[in-house]
């Protein structure tokens, strides 16, 4: 089945640990997204890409980063893990950079 | 920088009534997207809206794009226990050429007592 798909669906962290989160595309959709849910701040844009090689930042990109080597993977990593960094992760594509999203299933990290 | 402000914030309705809720966005957006997240889920695209004054339908649904497209709204009729979730719009902004930036509002927490 096409789609998006983010591993894993959860982990627990202990703080200064690196971690990656992975996010997978069969649309072959240009453009992902990274964001991040937490309760009362709604959908915060981690980092973006709008095509294979390049990437952009978004709202919230401290202690994150994301390559796109390819059309399908967008992996975002955090160097060194910190509590506030506790939070629900979305991974996202779109056909177009104007297009709708679609959304992967969300990985909880929680960082203690 | 671009804001996209949503209300409420939270909303209890008993089954049967109606719920709206809206965006207002501080820079003329170039289209709008309404997003819904069920419970525990991932948010689905619902719509988008693209023309001035803009009016489309999914069943009981009604999105509406304001003639400034500076605001939408999204109504609902006769909810029932299904239309629990969170709604969500993103505004869409383009600045030159592929300079784009989409914006969601905090959200809308829609909660439906049978």
């Amino acid at each position: 089945i096409a789609g998006i798909t983010q591993a894993p669906t959860s982990q627990i962290l202990a703080a200064g640990r690196r971690m990656t989160l992975r996010c997978t595309q069969d649309m072959r959709h240009n453009a992902m997204y990274w964001y991040r849910q937490d309760l009362g701040l709604g959908l915060r844009l981690i980092h973006y890409s709008n095509t294979a090689g390049t990437t952009g930042k978004g709202e919230v990109p401290d202690g994150y980063s994301v390559s796109r080597a390819n059309t399908d993977d967008f992996p975002l990593t955090l160097a060194s893990a910190v509590p506030s960094q506790t939070s629900v992760y979305f991974c996202a594509s779109s056909r177009t950079f104007t297009g709708e999203l679609f959304f992967g299933e969300g990985s909880r990290l929680t960082v203690l | 920088g671009q804001q996209v402000m949503q209300i409420p914030q939270y909303q209890h309705v008993q089954e049967g009534e109606d719920f709206t809720t809206y965006c207002n966005s501080s820079t003329t957006l170039s289209n709008i997207q309404w997003y819904k997240q069920r419970p525990g889920g991932h948010p689905v695209f619902l719509i988008q809206l693209v023309k001035s004054g803009e009016v489309k339908k999914q069943k009981r649904l009604t999105f509406q794009f304001g003639e400034a497209k500076k605001n939408s709204s999204l109504h609902i009729t006769a909810t029932q226990t299904t239309d629990v979730g969170t709604y969500f719009c993103a505004g869409i902004l383009i600045s030159g050429g592929s300079n784009y930036k989409l914006t969601f509002g905090k959200g809308t927490l829609l909660t439906v007592n049978p």
